[in-house]
């Protein structure tokens, strides 16, 4: 297994740019998250799934949407990006049967001047 | 609401030193997991442990060891006999025992570990 991988692994976008951060599980785990970690502030969840086809809000969720079309994938869209979106970028997945310990991509670096 | 909090932002112990990190959370959820992950430089999350809010039972691993307190909502973290590969952040984390599992991670500001050879 890959385990929980997220392309691209930088990214530096221009404000008002557009991008997808893509994140792919290949563990079948129902559930998966996003979180953006700032320096000083942890990490702050974004956005959750708990199944394909269903989606909710985390802590800060403005200024990102996602979807969850398949069990497998769980992109993460910047719909016109801000200085204040700069931070590292992670997707995490989860599953009953590993006592919902959550793995975590290896990040995505995301600068937007 | 919840809130975790990690008041120690940087450690720096010299090598071999005992070494504890503290980690106070609040909740209102009866039931929870507390978790700890360590990020070392270079970037990953990597899980250490998950605690059910049921257990309050101390748990050892190797150099590590854990001390959960439900009276005072704290779970700190220990490390005996500290490494040099210890260095990184530690991160405390609380989440609800919902129907679907714990999709919904709260994060501590983490806790910047140096150890000094």
């Amino acid at each position: 297994n890959a385990g929980v991988t997220q392309t691209p692994k930088f990214q530096v976008l221009k404000t008002g740019q557009s991008m997808t951060l893509q994140c792919a599980q290949d563990m079948n785990h129902e559930y998966m998250s996003w979180y953006r970690q700032d320096p000083g502030m942890g990490l702050r969840l974004i956005h959750y799934s708990v199944g394909a086809g269903i989606t909710d809000q985390g802590e800060v969720p403005n200024g990102y949407n996602v979807s969850r079309s398949t069990t497998e994938d769980f992109p993460l869209r910047l719909l016109s990006a801000a200085p204040s979106q700069t931070s590292v970028y992670f997707c995490a997945s989860s599953y009953e049967g590993t006592s919902y310990e959550q793995y975590f991509g290896p990040g995505t670096r995301l600068t937007v001047t | 609401a919840q809130k975790v909090t990690q008041a120690q932002t940087e450690i720096s112990v010299v090598e071999k030193e005992d070494v504890t990190l503290d980690c106070v959370y609040e909740t209102r959820d009866t039931t929870y997991y507390l978790f700890w992950y360590k990020q070392p430089p270079s970037g990953e999350l990597v899980f250490l442990i998950r605690r059910n809010s049921f257990d309050e039972q101390n748990e050892i691993s190797g150099r590590y060891s854990w001390n959960f307190q439900k009276s005072t909502s704290s779970f700190n973290f220990t490390i005996t006999a500290s490494q040099v590969v210890d260095s990184a952040v530690y991160f405390c984390a609380l989440s609800p025992i919902s129907n679907f599992g714990n999709e919904k991670l709260t994060f501590g500001t983490g806790t910047r570990l140096t150890i000094i050879p």
